[in-house]
């Protein structure tokens, strides 16, 4: 596509239920990162993918947090169980491997009620 | 990884004043991006040093990579009120790992 895609823009969920966040990165862009970022706070880096393969994983806050990419292209981040602790705005990116700029999607604002 | 330090946290400024955010890291940084972020926004990119000393101009922005490669500046010249947001500095670890800095937050009083 033109940019990179998430979906959806605003999720509302209660604690306790699982959560899916998708992103669809710019065609031929190789890499993928997931954010988090909380209100008026800065961008905590989550995972990070290379193709299909997650070389970091370092910034998943628990093990209720997982993340995929299937086919190089769309991801899916997942939250299990969630806490209130988990809302923010979740932040996708992608770029070509060689560390050039990274274009950021639009977000998926979470709250947890 | 060492995260890059950004001073001040927050300006304000009066429109058509100048305005200078700076960028500090312990480490010696292969390259330092910059990137923009609008309230409500996402991030986009604006630039990227590479060079030691490298300066680069867009229009009334100025971006700077110190001589050791350890620290980085931003400056606007006569700042305007779309000039509002956030400015983070972003380094690249060895994977391509975007590494954001703490950020600063700027407000143009018109």
């Amino acid at each position: 596509g033109a940019g990179v895609s998430q979906s959806p823009s605003n999720k509302v969920t209660e604690k306790g239920k699982d959560v899916e966040l998708r992103c669809d990165p710019i065609s031929g862009h190789t890499a993928l990162y997931w954010y988090r970022q909380s209100l008026g706070q800065g961008l905590e880096f989550l995972i990070y993918f290379q193709g299909n393969s997650a070389p970091d994983k370092s910034g998943l806050p628990s093990d209720r947090f997982s993340a995929e990419r299937t086919g190089g292209s769309v991801s899916t981040l997942t939250i299990q169980r969630t806490q209130q602790e988990d809302s923010a705005v979740y932040l996708c990116a992608s770029s070509f491997a060689d560390g050039t700029e990274a274009f950021f999607g639009q977000g998926t604002r979470l709250t947890v009620v | 990884g060492q995260q890059v330090m950004q001073i001040p946290q927050y300006q304000h400024v009066q429109e058509g004043e100048d305005f200078t955010t700076y960028c500090n890291s312990s480490t010696t940084l292969s390259n330092i991006q910059w990137y923009k972020q609008r309230p409500g926004g996402h991030p986009v990119f604006l630039i990227q040093l590479v060079k030691s000393g490298e300066v680069k101009k867009q229009k009334r922005l100025t971006f700077q990579f110190g001589e050791a490669k350890k620290n980085s500046s931003l400056h606007i010249t006569a700042t305007q009120t779309t000039d509002v947001g956030t400015y983070f500095c972003v380094r690249t670890s060895g994977t391509y790992k975007y590494i954001f800095g703490t950020g600063t937050r700027l407000k143009v009083l018109a």
